[in-house]
């Protein structure tokens, strides 16, 4: 296994409209996550999938931002009527978990979207 | 949420130093990780330490659970070490919380 792989790793997009993100986790890994990070702070939580259920979403995710895990395995993150204040490193984590403890978390490369 | 606490912001190194950052969190956790981000914006795993003690080569951690706080030691310090550090903790096997990192350079 090659660990987490995201793609695009780059994206450049007009305002206005629309982007999704690919997110192929570690095969073994039950969890899956989102994180956000802008220049110069941390990463920000997004959201975070068990198997196929999405069990929690951050504030940050606004009605314009939706993502799917649809069979368990892959995950895609959609923004629609993207706004210059979405411009950041989407960010793709996966690990095995319980529901009271993770074990190791390994992150993707991270799309870098850049909205003009 | 859980607030986690690093230090310092920014630090700057003659290569062949030594270092030490710190994270502080504000509750009990079960997970703790430190990572170091590379140019490129990727994540790279350094420790999977919810306790204890641990060394990678020139890389050591040592979290106390009980006073909430891990330290991450670099010693020896090479140019390659320069970037940010994060930490990132969790108790209740949902969501990681990051710190704001240490912003690392290495100087020849």
């Amino acid at each position: 296994d090659t660990g987490v792989s995201q793609n695009p790793r780059h994206k450049i997009t007009k305002r206005g409209q629309n982007v999704t993100f690919r997110c192929d986790p570690i095969s073994e890994h039950n969890r899956l996550y989102w994180y956000r990070q802008t220049l110069g702070q941390g990463p920000e939580f997004l959201t975070y999938f068990q198997n196929e259920a999405q069990l929690e979403k951050s504030r940050l995710l606004s009605d314009r931002f939706s993502a799917e895990r649809p069979k368990g395995s892959f995950s895609t993150l959609e923004i629609q009527r993207t706004e210059q204040g979405d411009s950041a490193m989407y960010l793709c984590a996966s690990s095995s978990g319980t529901w009271t403890a993770n074990t190791e978390a390994f992150f993707g490369q991270g799309t870098r979207l850049t909205v003009v | 949420g859980i607030q986690v606490e690093q230090s310092p912001p920014d630090l700057i190194l003659q290569e062949g130093a030594n270092s030490t950052l710190r994270c502080n969190f504000s509750d009990s956790v079960n997970n703790l990780q430190w990572f170091h981000q590379n140019p490129w914006g990727q994540l790279i795993n350094l420790f999977y330490i919810p306790s204890g003690t641990k060394q990678n080569g020139r890389l050591s951690a040592t979290t106390v659970a009980t006073e909430r706080y891990s330290l991450l030691y670099i010693s020896s310090s090479q140019t390659t070490d320069s970037g940010v550090y994060f930490c990132a903790v969790g108790n209740t096997g949902n969501q990681f919380y990051f710190g704001t990192g240490t912003s690392l350079t290495v100087i020849p």
